[in-house]
């Protein structure tokens, strides 16, 4: 069974720091491994997608990397900013249908 | 905006009662799902449609819930005999294709008192 795990739960930072969300995931067949952002009682926004084959991807100051074999990703943040706030979520599909989702990463950039 | 709609946004009801939610996903996605998520957690898989054919159904999906697509558009899901277990936030989300990434809607929350 596929278990997503994000590290930490919670992160508090002030504005302008680079930082990195983790997320970790048992097993190694998977298709592919989406970030997500939700903000307060919404729904969620795509924010990255990388393939399996894929070793990374760039949207604007986010970066998004992949190494399958060791089932890790993680999310990078430049330069963050206060609405940067908010919780991020990773989640992997193994096979062609559902989403397998972490926990969570709940974000705060302090002015 | 051609993003995924749920509706309502807002459901209160008391137990016992049914609900049905609508998702309209984007045009011309032919790949449906719904999840639900409760408070401080990550969503959980429920089911999903290609076109109006329902290929998977999760565990968490009793015989209250039951979930359709009936031309391969909008899918509606209803929960019969509502229990205060079932409040959460229901999400729908839909792709083009398997390999592709998933859009989500805005969802829609219910509540059982």
């Amino acid at each position: 069974k596929q278990e997503v795990t994000q590290i930490p739960a919670a992160l508090s930072v002030p504005e302008g720091e680079n930082l990195v969300l983790n997320c970790s995931f048992t097993d190694s067949a998977i298709y592919n491994l989406q970030w997500f952002r939700q903000d307060p009682g919404k729904g969620l926004t795509s924010l990255l997608l990388i393939q399996s084959s894929q070793r990374e991807q760039t949207s604007g100051r986010l970066n998004a990397s992949l190494d399958k074999s060791s089932g890790r990703s993680t999310l990078y943040i430049a330069a963050s900013q206060p609405g940067d706030s908010a919780t991020y979520l990773c989640a992997v599909k193994k096979g062609a249908q559902k989403l397998v989702f972490g926990q969570g990463t709940r974000l705060t950039i302090n002015p | 905006d051609t993003g995924v709609s749920q509706d309502p946004r807002h459901k209160i009801t008391k137990r016992g009662q049914n609900v049905t939610f609508r998702c309209d996903p984007i045009s011309e996605h032919n790949r449906l799902y719904w999840y639900r998520q409760t408070l401080g957690q990550g969503p959980e898989f429920l089911t999903y449609f290609q076109n109006e054919a329902q290929l998977e159904k999760s565990r968490l999906l009793s015989d209250r819930f039951s979930a359709e697509r009936p031309k391969g558009s909008f899918s509606t899901l209803e929960i019969q005999r509502t229990e205060q277990g079932d409040s959460a936030m229901y999400l729908c989300a839909s792709s083009l294709m398997a390999d592709n990434e998933q859009f989500f809607g805005p969802g829609t929350r219910l509540t059982v008192l």
